[in-house]
């Protein structure tokens, strides 16, 4: 298994501001997840961020709106750039192991 | 068509009742199926996991696949309060490094 540790796990932010998030593991990994769970929504995979390499983003998210860094095989950064309201919404980091996927426990983000 | 679709609820049953909860998906590719618990304010975990086609349980707790509907369910017996989560179905054709997840289903369990 895997511990996950997010910062912030809440903040309310105004519009047109940037929000970093931190991803902590406890353990190192390959590759790291960043989803997005909005209310009623499914799961959405963001991104995937690999050490030494650019993250790979999934079909409807881009760099410029949420850059990724992945420093070292521990830790990894989300930063949501120039926010809306539609941004609202919860933020996690995953790791795979053993066929399963480990959850940190979000961040919430609230954008005004 | 959403690759997989999952009732959001809420579902609200007294203890001690028998709980289903089920998704479709559409891909016919997916092998491993998967179910998420998440209480409020934490992360998902992993309650259950079935390769294929088939029945897995345990103690409560059973998964059911049925890939030639491409149906999935998950049973729980006997259930408790604490059992008041949301359910995410979960799904991947191999790896864990592509899963799609349903948009999960509320359940509340009233004591």
């Amino acid at each position: 298994s895997a511990v996950i540790s997010q910062k912030p796990s809440r903040d309310i932010c105004q519009r047109g501001t940037s929000l970093t998030i931190q991803c902590q593991v406890d353990s190192q990994v390959t590759m790291m997840f960043w989803y997005r769970q909005q209310p009623g929504q499914s799961l959405t995979l963001i991104a995937t961020a690999n050490q030494g390499s650019e993250a790979t983003y999934e079909s409807g998210f881009v760099i410029d709106k949420f850059p990724i860094s992945r420093p070292n095989l521990t830790f990894s950064t989300l930063t949501v750039s120039n926010m809306s309201p539609e941004d609202s919404s919860i933020y996690l980091c995953s790791v795979s192991g053993s066929g399963e996927l480990f959850f940190g426990e979000g961040s919430r983000l609230t954008v005004l | 068509q959403k690759e997989v679709e999952q009732d959001p609820g809420p579902l609200s049953v007294p203890e001690g009742a028998i709980v289903s909860l089920n998704c479709t998906y559409s891909n016919s590719a997916f092998q491993y199926f998967m179910w998420y618990r998440q209480y409020s304010r934490k992360g998902p975990e992993l309650l259950m996991y079935t390769y294929s086609s088939g029945n897995k349980e345990d103690g409560r707790f059973t998964a059911q696949v049925d890939k030639s509907s491409k149906y999935i369910s998950l049973f729980i017996r006997d259930s408790q309060p604490s059992d008041s989560a949301t359910y995410l179905c979960a799904m991947s054709d191999g790896g864990g490094f592509k899963t799609i997840f349903g948009a999960g289903t509320r359940l509340f369990v009233k004591a």
